[in-house]
């Protein structure tokens, strides 16, 4: 099976810092990756698709880049908008592991 | 304007029987792939099974193998999720979600999701 892991858990930042989650997988998944958004009481949002990817409608403060086993989520300029808990997703094979999520909080 | 709604969660007793049903619109269901995903309170998302399009390539999570069947009704643009011997540990928000396209993509629109809790 194929694991993904988050760093860090948490993160605290202020509005206009300039973020990045960190995702590993435990064998190369080439980009076969996605990054999704989640609110409380929401359901995810993607945000980035084939590691890099742009979404439709998501800001161009969101950026994703990485392949084989290591990748990164990174917004440019934090908006209030933009705390919430950030999931990477392995879609290489049928099981299609999350990662355990990255939760962003206001500092 | 894409919608995925479900519907079906509720209380129920351990080793009880549950259908799930997730209703869509606003894109051609018959040509993507769909799947279903839960999320115990509090924790994190994890994937159950998913479905393609024409049902010829079902999948499932290990932890549910063998207990849930997933199936999809083209007709009534309509998935389900049939959970059979319920555990404790299957208690969590499922929500349904659209694959872009084919079974190997992200999943692009999610419903609202339903609760299911297993409990005595």
């Amino acid at each position: 099976d194929i694991q993904m892991t988050q760093s860090p858990s948490t993160l605290s930042a202020y509005v206009g810092d300039r973020v990045t989650i960190t995702c590993r997988a435990s064998q190369s998944i080439s980009s076969f990756l996605a990054w999704y958004q989640q609110k409380p009481g929401k359901a995810p949002k993607l945000l980035i698709y084939k590691a890099s990817s742009l979404e439709s409608g998501v800001p161009s403060r969101f950026s994703g880049s990485g392949s084989g086993t290591e990748f990164t989520l990174s917004i440019s300029s934090l908006q209030p908008d933009d705390f919430a808990t950030y999931y990477c997703q392995q879609y290489k094979n049928y099981l299609y592991t999350f990662g355990q999520g990255t939760k962003l909080e206001i500092k | 304007e894409v919608q995925l709604v479900e519907s079906g969660g509720g209380l129920v007793q351990p080793d009880r029987s549950l259908r799930l049903s997730c209703v869509v619109s606003g894109f051609i269901f018959e040509d993507v792939a769909m799947h279903w995903v839960r999320q115990a309170p509090g924790k994190g998302l994890e994937w159950v099974s998913g479905i393609s399009w024409n049902s010829g390539n079902i999948v499932y999570a290990d932890s549910v193998k063998g207990r849930f069947t997933i199936s999809r009704d083209n007709a009534k643009n309509s998935l389900y999720l049939q959970m059979n011997s319920l555990r404790a540990d299957d208690t969590a928000f499922y929500y349904c979600a659209k694959g872009i396209f084919g079974m190997l993509t992200p999943f692009d629109y999610w419903g609202q999701g339903t609760l299911v809790t297993v409990s005595s």
